[in-house]
């Protein structure tokens, strides 16, 4: 059963804290995506990777990290740097040719980060 | 750039009662375009896509959008709305760079 896993569904951490989410796919898609969700705000892009060892800043990159060590995984760490830390957070995956048009994504079911 | 407006951030609807959801967008180049759904809490899950073709798309749970290359918009309808259909609602627009979001529109169902 092939999808997206985010863990965990929710997260809670102090402030100061720097925290990793993960993101899975088993749907072999090269490209993956990590987005931040607020109230009223739709989807903020914060990095994108399209191949494996290679991944380009979104929108609002400030205060993130990633990595994409390998094809089914495109884990996130939210630093200490990342002044509002609190939201909801979405991964994503799609297929990728380069020369065309973005194809549409596939999204996990998200992980809420409470930072107190 | 392009960009996506959701025109309605909310629509109230009573269960049984027709809906439309509009979507504008501006692009300099031709686009794909999709709408998704997000129930509570949970990721979100395509709709429906127009990718070339017909310009009127069927997709799942009775929805179906229209694209208007003239008014560049997507609106999204069904015919009939149930309790279940409450969630929001993202219309997303893709091109050669990337893929955008518009700010979503919550629709609520009443009973």
């Amino acid at each position: 059963d092939g999808g997206i896993t985010q863990s965990p569904k929710y997260l809670f951490r102090k402030e100061g804290q720097n925290v990793t989410l993960s993101c899975e796919q088993n749907l072999n898609h090269d490209a993956m995506y990590w987005y931040r969700q607020d109230p009223g705000q739709g989807l903020r892009l914060i990095y994108y990777s399209q191949i494996v060892n290679d991944f380009q800043k979104g929108d609002i990159a400030e205060g993130y990290s990633v990595s994409r060590e390998k094809k089914e995984s495109f884990p996130l760490t939210v630093t200490s740097a990342q002044k509002n830390p609190t939201a909801f957070y979405l991964c994503a995956s799609s297929t990728y040719r380069a020369g065309s048009r973005n194809y549409e994504q596939y999204f996990g079911p998200g992980t809420r980060l409470t930072v107190t | 750039a392009q960009s996506v407006t959701q025109l309605d951030s909310q629509v109230p609807v009573f269960e049984e009662a027709p809906v439309e959801l509009r979507c504008n967008y501006s692009s300099s180049v031709s686009v794909y375009l999709f709408w998704y759904v997000q129930y509570p809490n949970q990721g979100l899950q395509l709709l429906l896509k127009y990718l070339s073709g017909s310009t009127l798309v069927k997709g799942i749970n009775g929805f179906e959008a229209e694209f208007n290359k003239s008014q560049t918009s997507f609106h999204l309808r069904k015919p009939s709305v149930h309790i279940s259909d409450t969630a929001e609602y993202f219309c997303a627009v893709s091109n050669y760079n990337d893929m955008r979001f518009g700010a979503g529109t919550r629709l609520t169902v009443k009973p």
